[in-house]
């Protein structure tokens, strides 16, 4: 079974420009989670998508950042612009329904640097 | 307001010996727990989870975990530690009523041969 595919793996931009990474869950999943972790801080959910509806972004920083799950499948996260303080690794990750008795698996991540 | 707290942020073993991570979290209710590791350049892993019955749980890769209410602990332990163990560890606590996870900071566990 293939797993949670992110891209790309690294990316360096300058601060004030955009950035978008994406995200293809497992097939049949229909719950994707976009985290963001910041060096040597824990995984902090940023939103939360059930097929193509936003379950929880409350800790996404909407004047900035912005997501969207197209058709429920993909999903593709936004940063525009980006602050030094963006610069983190961003996990995705996909489970089979929501529910916190549902294993959510995590692909390998984006890691983004603003200078 | 939920949390959850690694008070190790490093942790060096030889590789054989015994492990155990430490993890307190601030919740109200029956929590959910999970422990996750995340090997370098990896995401995470789910290692094992707890949501009520028995306070042991088992996992994988030969890891346990075990549930004290009176304590608000889950702490994670291995009898013997392989090399291939070494990543990062981090504790979790999912909030009933939603579908969110509080993370914990995390522990790096370093093997020594």
């Amino acid at each position: 079974e293939a797993g949670v595919a992110q891209s790309p793996r690294y990316k360096i931009i300058e601060k004030r420009q955009s950035v978008a990474f994406w995200c293809n869950p497992i097939s049949g999943h229909a719950t994707l989670y976009w985290y963001q972790q910041i060096l040597g801080q824990g995984p902090k959910l940023l939103i939360q998508f059930q097929n193509n509806g936003v379950v929880d972004d409350s800790q996404l920083p909407k004047d900035r950042f912005s997501a969207e799950r197209l058709k429920g499948v993909d999903s593709t996260l936004k940063i525009q612009p980006a602050k030094l303080e963006d610069s983190a690794v961003y996990l995705c990750a996909s489970s089979l329904d929501a529910g916190l008795n549902t294993e959510a698996f995590f692909g390998q991540g984006t890691r983004l640097t603003v200078v | 307001a939920q949390s959850v707290t690694q008070p190790d942020i490093h942790i060096t073993v030889s590789e054989g010996a015994s492990l155990e991570l430490r993890c307190n979290y601030s919740y109200g209710a029956t929590p959910y727990l999970f422990w996750y590791v995340q090997s370098p350049g990896q995401g995470l892993q789910l290692l094992l989870k707890y949501f009520s019955g028995d306070t042991l749980v088992q996992g994988i890769k030969g890891f346990e975990a075990e549930f004290k209410r009176s304590q608000s602990s889950f702490n994670l332990r291995k009898p013997s530690v392989h090399w291939s163990d070494a990543a990062e560890y981090f504790c979790a606590v999912g909030v009933t009523g939603t579908y969110k996870y509080i993370f914990g900071t995390g522990t790096r566990l370093k093997v020594l041969a």
